[in-house]
């Protein structure tokens, strides 16, 4: 089945320990979103790819990166990661062409920090 | 600014019983509204997609209503079971900014459908 694929699932780092989250899509859609969720919030958008274009939010640290080597992987870097990042990261893909825009969300990593 | 509220918070009902889960919003030039599905720990699930164009999707014991004029929209459940708890999310995507306008969230209702 197509779909939008996050590995690890549960990722534990130290504090100031930089780590990198993977997303990977078989939808071949152009849009590839970054979320951060914190417990019973709800998701917070980080940044997304529009094709190779990358698109910061204002309020995002400049802690968090993003890299889209190809249209179906993109992965997020935390360069020095604080106990407040811990969190859960959810990448979304969807198409920006046609009707719908219906977007689609991986399954998480859920971010540890010690 | 659009702003996306669902009412209420957090909802429990015994097994069997239909609901309905209400999302609003502040500004009404939405390009589409999204139902989202969120288990404990896991990512979201897309339940339905209504087009601003459109009144409602169905699909199985869900239906979602859409009424763009007053920034409103429903989820119904019928016949609700034990699976169906979980945290329901509704999402617009706004219909300025181009292809690459963001959803913007509600702040969810948490659903416990007791046995």
């Amino acid at each position: 089945d197509a779909m939008v694929i996050q590995n690890p699932r549960y990722q534990v780092t130290q504090f100031g320990k930089p780590v990198t989250l993977s997303c990977s899509q078989t939808l071949n859609h152009n849009v590839m979103y970054w979320y951060q969720q914190k417990s019973s919030q709800a998701p917070k958008l980080l940044f997304h790819y529009y094709d190779k274009d990358f698109n910061n939010e204002a309020d995002t640290p400049d802690n968090f990166q993003s890299r889209r080597p190809n249209t179906s992987f993109c992965f997020l870097d935390i360069r020095s990661p604080g106990l407040g990042d811990a969190a859960m990261y959810l990448c979304a893909t969807r198409r920006s062409t046609g009707q719908a825009y219906e977007q689609y969300f991986g399954p998480g990593t859920r971010l540890t920090v010690t | 600014k659009q702003e996306v509220t669902q009412i209420p918070a957090a909802l429990s009902v015994p097994e069997g019983e239909n609901l309905v889960l209400n999302c609003s919003f502040t500004d009404s030039a939405i390009y589409n509204l999204q139902w989202f599905r969120q288990d404990p720990g896991k990512g979201l699930t897309s339940l339905l997609l209504i087009q601003s164009s459109q009144r409602e999707q169905t699909s199985g014991r869900l239906n979602a209503s859409l009424d763009k004029s007053s920034g409103r929209s429903t989820l119904y459940i019928a016949a609700s079971q034990p699976g169906d708890s979980a945290t329901y999310l509704c999402a617009v995507r706004m219909n300025y900014g181009g292809a690459t306008n963001k959803l913007i969230f509600g702040t969810g209702t948490l659903l416990a459908v007791q046995p």
